[in-house]
């Protein structure tokens, strides 16, 4: 079993749909959960980090974590084709380093 | 302020050959750490370097090496390139041991052919 599982997509919206990504994982030592946003060609962008359970809001996107089912969420409001990327759910634990899922490519479609 | 930056940006290389990647870190911060990352697939974790000592090791063969110098900007190193190498090669940066999120470079883009 990996470590941590995102469904690849890839996933296409209309501009202003509501957009939910999702990552389980398997570690219950992992911690502190972020989401990257990768376009093409370029290294990933840290969109949100959280520490253990609950909900962080940064203008349209909201992380979720529910570490009792070891359940990574991020939901982006008004979607617009500027969100159009790979979406990529990393975890972390004790260690340095990051444990990321596979990605989701993300289209909104103007 | 620069953020992470990498050299070369791409680089096409022979199986058998050597190939060292450079990174330098946003001032200020002390912590590189390497990924690899397949087409497709999530970054993987290669090294981390902090304050100039290995901190951590992914599950990469002894083929890949790296350092990190007084600057604190890094090399990463692969000897004996196998067309597999090929891939994204990702350095990010922290300001301590990466507790709080990594700032990544844009990446060298190796093809061994």
């Amino acid at each position: 079993q990996k470590e941590v599982e995102q469904d690849p997509g890839p996933l296409s919206v209309p501009e202003g749909a509501i957009v939910s990504l999702n990552c389980t994982y398997s570690n219950s030592a992992f911690q502190y959960f972020m989401w990257y946003r990768q376009y093409s060609r370029k290294g990933p962008e840290l969109l949100m980090y959280t520490y253990s359970s609950g909900n962080k809001e940064d203008g349209r996107f909201t992380a979720q974590v529910d570490k009792s089912s070891k359940y990574i969420s991020l939901f982006i409001r008004d979607s617009q084709p500027s969100d159009s990327a790979t979406y990529l759910c990393a975890t972390q634990g004790g260690s340095e380093k990051l444990v990321f899922g596979k990605g989701t490519k993300l289209t909104v479609n103007p | 302020d620069a953020g992470v930056t990498q050299s070369p940006t791409h680089l096409i290389k022979t199986r058998g050959q050597h190939v060292t990647l450079r990174c330098s870190p946003i001032s200020g911060h002390k912590s590189v750490s390497w990924y690899q990352q397949v087409l497709g697939q999530g970054p993987q974790f290669i090294f981390q370097y902090y304050e100039k000592e290995e901190r951590g090791r992914g599950n990469f063969p002894d083929r890949f090496s790296a350092r990190q110098f007084p600057n604190y900007s890094s090399e990463l190193n692969v000897n004996a390139l196998l067309l597999g190498d090929s891939a994204l090669y990702l350095c990010a940066s922290t300001r301590d041991r990466g507790l709080y999120g990594y700032t990544f470079g844009s990446g060298t883009r190796l093809t061994v052919v």
